[in-house]
């Protein structure tokens, strides 16, 4: 069974950058894509791009892009995701997930939340 | 980017009642729809997807049906477990997107 294990709460001042780590087990960790959402309090759940732990190549959502960096390392199965020029909108919880199959999939299993509280 | 509309956003219903929880795409999504139950502190939880596949380990009680651009989420006899947030998620095309959420409180 495939787990995912993210790390704690962050607390950062507005212009900061922030990086979240979330590290799988219980399966193969190339084996497919990792996708980051993010949620703001009261509100639904927002794609934000995905990495390939193969090769590393990544794909971003446009509102993200040149903000958001995702990484991995295959030696910890550990995948990451940094924004940076953070600001008070960015305060919300972070997740990692992994599509259910391959193809058009939704996402199980999904990390256990990161808070990032963005606040001077 | 396609959007999703869940209604209502808000619902108050007593234990034992049949629930309908809606979801529209803003064009049509085929069957890529997914459906999660959301607790406080809590990820999201998968329980259909394909629009009408149980998720294992989920209970019969919970139904899911349409295509295109309709989608509805049935509880046949709402539980004490099922008061959370429902979300709909489309799949079919990137960016995936999610509805802004539908809360089952206790009436």
């Amino acid at each position: 069974q495939v787990q995912l294990v993210q790390s704690g709460a962050e607390v950062k001042k507005p212009g900061a950058s922030v990086k979240v780590s979330c590290k799988a087990s219980g399966s193969i960790f190339t084996r497919s894509y990792m996708h980051w959402m993010r949620q703001a309090p009261g509100q639904g759940p927002e794609w934000m791009g995905k990495i390939n732990p193969s090769g590393g190549s990544t794909t971003y959502a446009q509102r993200f892009q040149g903000r958001v960096t995702m990484t991995r390392d295959t030696s910890t199965s550990t995948v990451y995701m940094e924004l940076s020029s953070l600001r008070s909108e960015d305060t919300a919880v972070y997740y990692c997930a992994r599509p259910l199959e391959g193809g058009s999939s939704p996402f199980d299993p999904w990390g256990q939340g990161t808070l990032v509280t963005v606040s001077s | 980017d396609i959007q999703m509309t869940q209604s209502p956003s808000t619902l108050s219903a007593s234990v034992g009642d049949r629930v309908t929880i809606t979801c529209r795409a803003s064009q049509s999504i085929s069957s890529w729809l997914a459906w999660y139950q959301q607790k406080p502190g809590k990820a999201p939880k998968l329980l259909i997807y394909k629009a009408s596949t149980l998720e294992s380990g989920v209970p019969s009680r919970f139904s899911g049906s349409g295509s295109g651009t309709d989608f509805t989420l049935t509880i046949s006899s709402l539980q004490p477990d099922d008061f959370a947030t429902y979300y709909c998620q489309q799949y079919n095309s990137h960016p995936e997107t999610f509805g802004q959420g539908t809360k089952v409180e206790i009436k």
